[in-house]
């Protein structure tokens, strides 16, 4: 079956360093993202990872392992305009439907 | 970045309405469309996949015959709520992607609410 885990809910300082977990179990893979997602809007786009390895852009940073079928953001000198959801999804082989967690809200506290 | 441009942003309406949401890619061409409905506090939940010019492909549960997709152009899918009912208010998102490796692209979502 298809199933993407990632933790329910994350308090962090801002400034402080956190990271999101993701593992997935699915039929089939050709990509990781991740997306950040405000409350009341639609996700934005922040990463992808399709080979193994850490991916960097800016304050964020992606991290893959297929074999582990395992990944995580990892989030640098939080912001308070960081706190939203983060929805960890794989795409699936052929066709680019893409399975999405259910979410990660992240609460970032001064 | 690639720009999907998704309207009306919020709908209220009677129950038995039919509702049409648009969801335009105003700077490249979406081969492929895809439309989420989601719940307070939920994931996105895929309801259907469009390619253009094709019929589009209903996850299982999603009645094709109430939610109405078009697709009829590279840069234009419709989604249409037939016979709306209470039950169908959500937060409907549309998102294209142009191929290969390149991520989706989310419209700004529409907000159905149904008295």
């Amino acid at each position: 079956g298809q199933n993407i885990d990632q933790p329910t809910e994350m308090t962090a300082t801002e400034g402080a360093i956190v990271q999101i977990n993701c593992t997935y179990q699915t039929s089939g893979f050709n990509g990781l993202f991740w997306y950040q997602q405000h409350a009341g809007e639609a996700p934005t786009f922040l990463s992808y990872n399709v080979l193994d390895g850490l991916e960097e852009k800016g304050r964020f940073s992606s991290f893959l392992s297929r074999s582990k079928g395992y990944s995580y953001l990892l989030l640098k000198e939080l912001q308070m305009k960081d706190s939203a959801s983060y929805l960890c999804a794989v795409r699936d082989t052929g066709g680019f439907k893409t399975i999405f967690g259910a979410g990660t809200r992240l609460f970032v506290k001064a | 970045g690639a720009v999907v441009s998704q309207h009306p942003s919020r709908v209220i309406c009677k129950s038995g309405t039919s509702v049409k949401i648009e969801c335009r890619s105003l700077d490249f061409q979406a081969t492929t469309m895809f439309w989420y409905r989601q719940f307070p506090k939920q994931s996105l939940m895929l309801m259907a996949t469009s390619n253009e010019g094709s019929k589009a492909t209903y996850e299982q549960g999603v009645e094709k015959d109430k939610f109405l997709i078009n697709h009829a152009s590279l840069t234009l899918s419709t989604l249409t709520v037939t016979s709306a009912h209470p039950e169908d208010s959500s937060f409907y998102i549309c998102s294209g992607i142009q191929g290969g490796d390149q991520p989706q692209h989310f419209g700004d979502g529409t907000r159905l609410s149904i008295l």
